[in-house]
């Protein structure tokens, strides 16, 4: 089946540094997320992003969170700087619609951030 | 506010022998599909199953789910369990006005013994 990439799979970093996680969707999708999920709790919204923009992001998308995807390259989360409290595995999902027909996300195998 | 239960953190099956995972869910949003997404070890999740038709029976890999909007769940059964079955199942629903914003169930674990 389809296929998302994520890179990396693991990354431990230091408090108040900067990280981005990268996310190849599937081909000929359009539409772009990211979801969160702590170790033991279920995956949460994170954000959507469409054309260039982003279309409705959650509560836990902080202002220290942005997301890109330049040119058609990785789609981008980016942490700036990061705290404690964004250990978790972040999953990229990709689309190729959405709307009202409930559209199937596909999902990667997630980033594993552990921050110290 | 919304939210979708996984009742069973961890169910033990016998290979062979029926299981039923639960799922329940609550929201007040115009809920546009429900899905069953599995997650092998070391593998992105997947989908499994989706539904969106009250009281139709869906089917895919022996698995079967029926969404009861009476009840509010969608639970996965499947006849036989495989060893090959055992994973992480998560239960989610599928709203809002943007579409494909997906709440997500806890997980449960399934683990199919010989």
């Amino acid at each position: 089946g389809p296929k998302v990439l994520q890179i990396p799979s693991h990354q431990i970093i230091d408090m108040g540094q900067m990280v981005t996680l990268n996310c190849d969707p599937v081909s000929n999708h359009l539409y772009f997320y990211w979801y969160k999920q702590i170790l033991g709790q279920q995956m949460e919204f994170l954000v959507n992003f469409y054309n260039g923009k982003v279309m409705e992001k959650s509560k836990l998308f902080k202002d220290q969170f942005s997301v890109e995807r330049p040119d058609g390259s990785y789609f981008t989360l980016k942490i700036q700087p990061t705290a404690l409290e964004d250990s978790a595995v972040y999953f990229c999902a990709s689309s190729l619609e959405q709307g009202n027909s409930g559209n199937t996300l596909y999902f990667g195998e997630g980033s594993r951030l552990i921050v110290v | 506010g919304d939210s979708v239960t996984q009742t069973e953190g961890l169910v033990t099956v016998t290979e062979g022998l029926p299981v039923k995972l639960n799922c329940t869910y609550q929201t007040t949003y115009l809920t546009i599909a429900f899905f069953w997404y599995v997650q092998y070890l070391n593998e992105a999740p997947q989908v499994l199953l989706k539904s969106s038709t009250d009281n139709k029976r869906t089917e895919h890999q022996g698995f079967h789910a029926t969404l009861h909007k009476s009840s509010s769940s969608f639970h996965l059964q499947k006849s036989s369990a495989q060893l090959s079955d055992s994973a992480l199942y998560y239960c989610a629903l599928n709203y809002g006005s943007s579409g494909n914003k997906l709440i997500f169930g806890i997980g449960t674990l399934l683990s199919v013994k010989p």
